[in-house]
């Protein structure tokens, strides 16, 4: 299993500003996602984050918005650019290491209120 | 994109009670995952199935994938108020770069 950080771990931001969230792993993977779970509903996925190369986003989701940076095997970035209210979410980091039979473990999540 | 649909929605069960939830495809799926979520935490994986009929049990929670691989069931045996959350079913077709689709969601209620 992967045990994944997340930092900031919840934030309140003005609209128009834009923040970066972490996400940590503490073993190397393959696999490194970003999803959004609005309030009261399931998980959305945003992007697979790729490492070294432009992530690859979902219908939806576009780079300027959500620009996503990896540069190693165990960390992520996700940018929410721009924020309005309707970016108030919860953003999650998940890893795994693609492997056949391979599982997806999530961070704890980032609580985003955007004001 | 795509969601599976699960269900019930939500259920409110009485403290001893025994729990079933399932969650259906119109596509198929080669891996099934299980996932609870606290408020304010991220999914923790209870279970994965990753074979068609597969039966596979973790304390008093059992999933079973489905024979024809567009379903797959939870049961939660004698609930305890730590059961209390919400449940994500959620399925991986192999190619997909293992990207997750995830179910609706059921919310677990326990009373004493």
């Amino acid at each position: 299993s992967a045990v994944i950080s997340q930092k900031p771990s919840r934030d309140i931001c003005q609209r128009g500003t834009s923040l970066t969230i972490q996400c940590q792993v503490d073993s190397q993977v393959t696999m490194m996602f970003w999803y959004r779970q609005q309030p009261g509903q399931s998980l959305t996925l945003i992007a697979t984050a790729n490492q070294g190369s432009e992530a690859t986003y979902e219908s939806g989701f576009v780079i300027d918005k959500f620009p996503i940076s990896r540069p190693n095997l165990t960390f992520s970035t996700l940018t929410v650019s721009n924020m309005s209210p309707e970016d108030s979410s919860i953003y999650l980091c998940s890893a795994g290491t693609g492997l056949k039979g391979d599982t997806q473990y999530f961070g704890p999540g980032t609580r985003l209120t955007v004001l | 994109g795509q969601q599976l649909n699960q269900s019930p929605q939500s259920m409110f069960i009485q403290e001893g009670e025994d729990v079933s939830m399932n969650c259906t495809s119109s596509s198929i799926f080669n891996t099934w995952l299980w996932y609870k979520q606290d408020p304010g935490e991220g999914p923790v994986l209870l279970i994965a199935l990753y074979k068609a009929g597969e039966l596979t049990s973790n304390g008093r929670l059992t999933a079973q994938f489905g024979i024809t691989r567009k379903d797959s069931f939870l049961n939660i045996s004698a609930s305890i108020p730590s059961d209390v959350g919400i449940y994500f079913c959620a399925g991986l077709i192999s190619g997909t770069a293992s990207k997750l689709t995830f179910g609706t969601g059921t919310r677990l209620q326990v009373t004493l």
